[in-house]
């Protein structure tokens, strides 16, 4: 069945660094999208990527869909302390708004 | 904005006990979700239900039942809680926009303790 595979699992970075998650799917997807959760918080959603080889930027955070529409990053660049929490990737097949979730990655920042 | 709700942030139950989580959305959405987190593993759905009355098993349905009365109420039900199922519950809508590219609202999350 569909699966949406997320590494890492857990990222240390001194506030100012940059930061990537990835996000790789078995097949083809229809749409994919990030979502963050802050700690003791819920998932909120972020933003959408649909079309083959689309970047999209908020701000700092640049998200990328591949070519393939099979794999996905989320960069965030120059991370802050407001950066802290959980990004999930959520994988839609098509499959009348199922989402299927990455694992999701874990930042942390040093101040 | 959309609001989802539900009923309880924390929660302690004894094993062998039935326990009923309640979730509610104020956005007339079609779709609502089910998901149990736990470290490592993200977001895994147990149910969801695309209209009143209609549901679908996801990935983790085992030893739990989900009832959609009326449009905006989800619930999830453990027949018989078991200390496995020790876990963030969070609850989701969505409208179901023809084609997908639904995006998904949550709840704040119901923290079970099964003892």
């Amino acid at each position: 069945g569909q699966q949406v595979m997320q590494i890492p699992q857990y990222q240390h970075v001194q506030e100012g660094e940059d930061f990537t998650t990835y996000c790789n799917s078995s097949t083809t997807l229809s749409n994919i999208q990030w979502y963050k959760q802050r700690p003791g918080g819920h998932p909120v959603f972020l933003i959408q990527l649909v079309k083959s080889g689309e970047v999209k930027k908020q701000k700092r955070l640049t998200f990328q869909f591949g070519e393939a529409k099979k794999n996905s990053s989320l960069h965030i660049t120059a991370t802050q302390t407001t950066d802290v929490g959980t990004y999930f990737c959520a994988g839609d097949y098509n499959q009348g708004g199922k989402l299927i979730f990455g694992q999701g990655t874990e930042l942390s920042v040093k101040p | 904005d959309v609001k989802v709700t539900q009923s309880s942030r924390y929660l302690v139950k004894r094993t062998g006990e039935k326990v009923f989580l309640e979730c509610v959305q104020d956005m007339d959405h079609e779709n609502m979700f089910w998901y149990r987190q736990d470290p490592g593993l993200g977001l895994r759905l147990i149910y969801f239900s695309y209209d009143v009355k209609m549901k679908e098993k996801g990935d983790i349905p085992e030893g739990y039942s989900v009832s959609r009365e009326k449009k905006e109420r989800f619930s999830l039900i453990l027949e018989s809680a078991s200390t496995n199922q020790t876990s963030m519950y969070l609850c989701a809508s969505s409208l179901h926009v023809r084609g997908s590219r639904d995006t998904q609202y949550f709840g704040p999350g119901t923290r079970l303790t099964v003892l």
